[in-house]
């Protein structure tokens, strides 16, 4: 299988701390995406970062890329109960929009 | 906007029955994938369509077929469900490669 891994696959915290999410994947990419689920629903998107950035920023959230070690990380500062779901890392290896997906972070966030 | 849509969200089949999960897209996409999502494996890709009238395997294609009908549209087909196919299939769409992904809401699907 060519999926990537994500670590911790379970992370329990409280309100206001902030959450960190490790993804490692396999082969070179062109861009590495965060995605959210919750529950029983669809993924959304969250943000993309692509193969030459090192570092993105979009509200909470901040993504790192380290493409020397194939790995990268999700940050979410003061997290919020409404944080409570599953992340997923996504690379996308051949400009086609094609994504290998990791096995998720499930997100406890405890009000 | 409903972005992508797929019918139906539930389904129970027995082994050997067929069906096809139904999905379209109201972006205005070129590309367009069926995912499957199964318990602690993520979601992994049936087969992907990069415009209409192409279509690509994914990496899990076996036992299933897949027809874009038009730009909007991108069907799944099981001929011969089995066991193994149970699982909750996503459809998503993106404006083109190396772009976010839209995804529905999924079709659980049991095969008893």
């Amino acid at each position: 299988s060519q999926q990537g891994e994500e670590d911790p696959q379970a992370l329990s915290i409280q309100e206001g701390e902030n959450a960190t999410m490790n993804c490692s994947y396999k082969t070179s990419i062109n861009n590495l995406q965060w995605y959210r689920q919750n529950s029983g629903r669809g993924l959304v998107h969250l943000i993309l970062i692509r193969s030459n950035e090192r570092e993105k920023h979009s509200g909470r959230l901040r993504v790192t890329l380290d493409t020397s070690k194939k790995s990268s990380s999700l940050l979410i500062t003061a997290s919020r109960a409404a944080d409570t779901a599953s992340y997923f890392c996504a690379t996308d290896y051949s400009n086609t929009g094609k994504l290998i997906f990791g096995q998720g972070t499930t997100l406890q966030v405890k009000p | 906007n409903a972005g992508v849509t797929q019918t139906p969200k539930f389904q129970v089949l027995k082994t050997g029955q067929s069906m096809t999960l139904q999905c379209a897209q109201d972006m205005n996409h070129n590309s367009m994938y069926w995912y499957r999502q199964d318990p602690g494996m993520g979601l992994r890709l049936i087969y992907y369509s990069a415009s209409e009238g192409t279509t690509d395997k994914g990496e899990v294609p076996n036992g299933y077929n897949v027809s874009r009908l038009n730009k909007r549209e991108f069907s799944l087909r099981l001929e011969s469900a089995a066991p193994s196919q149970t699982s909750v299939y996503f459809c998503a769409s993106s404006e083109r490669g190396r772009a976010e992904a839209f995804f529905g809401q999924g079709t659980r699907l049991t095969v008893v």
